[in-house]
């Protein structure tokens, strides 16, 4: 059962725009998400979070945007830049519950074209 | 230089050898982590530990073994009984259990 899905497998923008990469989740207890960036044969790294008592956050280039009545976030990169082509994990975690771990989703391929 | 450092980068076995992945960090902190990815099924988690001498499974435990005998050191290891070894593993820790987890370079463990 995934709790933390990425439907999408792949996203192609043109440079300059702006990139939305979806996550959607199962699980009322989350209140954290959080979203990674990774590049091949590498750890992934830590982008942007945001809590459940929030609906925004942005950093930079950068927003993600919570919307707990339908259970889902994105992510929106503007403008998006040919170094942003990685794959992108949503992750989400219920702080201080039973299951305080972080889930991930399956990611997001982006390829942003020069 | 603060980080998690994770070798051999790439790690060749036969099959039925028992393998240690090895995991450093210090950044001080408590948690850490093991995942597995596999393409197209994003990070699973392996085992983690919220302190030292004390470790829980993920989901994805079967086949793996880990000690926590030092707060810098979390090494993994894949027995013969893991039935998919080959795949690419990444070390993570984080300062308190549920807080942004910081990841490692990994290693791409292929069994022969």
């Amino acid at each position: 059962d995934q709790q933390v899905k990425q439907n999408s497998p792949s996203l192609s923008v043109q440079e300059g725009r702006i990139s939305i990469l979806n996550c959607d989740y199962t699980n009322s207890m989350f209140d954290y998400f959080l979203w990674y960036k990774k590049y091949p044969a590498e750890g992934p790294t830590f982008l942007i979070s945001i809590s459940s008592i929030k609906d925004k956050n942005e950093d930079g280039r950068f927003t993600v945007f919570l919307n707990k009545s339908a259970k889902h976030l994105s992510l929106h990169i503007v403008p998006s830049q040919p170094g942003d082509s990685a794959v992108y994990f949503c992750a989400a975690s219920a702080r201080g519950g039973a299951n305080s771990k972080l889930t991930f989703g399956k990611g997001i391929t982006l390829s942003v074209r020069p | 230089d603060g980080g998690i450092t994770q070798s051999p980068k790439y790690l060749f076995r036969k099959e039925g050898q028992n393998v240690t992945l090895s995991c450093e960090q210090n950044l001080n902190h408590d948690a850490m982590y093991w995942y597995r990815q596999d393409p197209g099924q994003g990070l699973r988690l392996i085992y983690y530990s919220q302190i030292v001498n004390d470790f829980q499974k993920g989901d994805i435990a079967e086949g793996y073994s880990v000690s926590r005998e030092k707060k810098e050191s979390f090494p993994l290891t894949v027995t013969s009984a893991q039935k998919n070894p080959t795949a690419f593993y990444l070390c993570a820790s984080s300062m308190e259990y549920y807080n942004e987890q910081f990841f490692g370079p990994g290693t791409r463990l292929t069994v022969l």
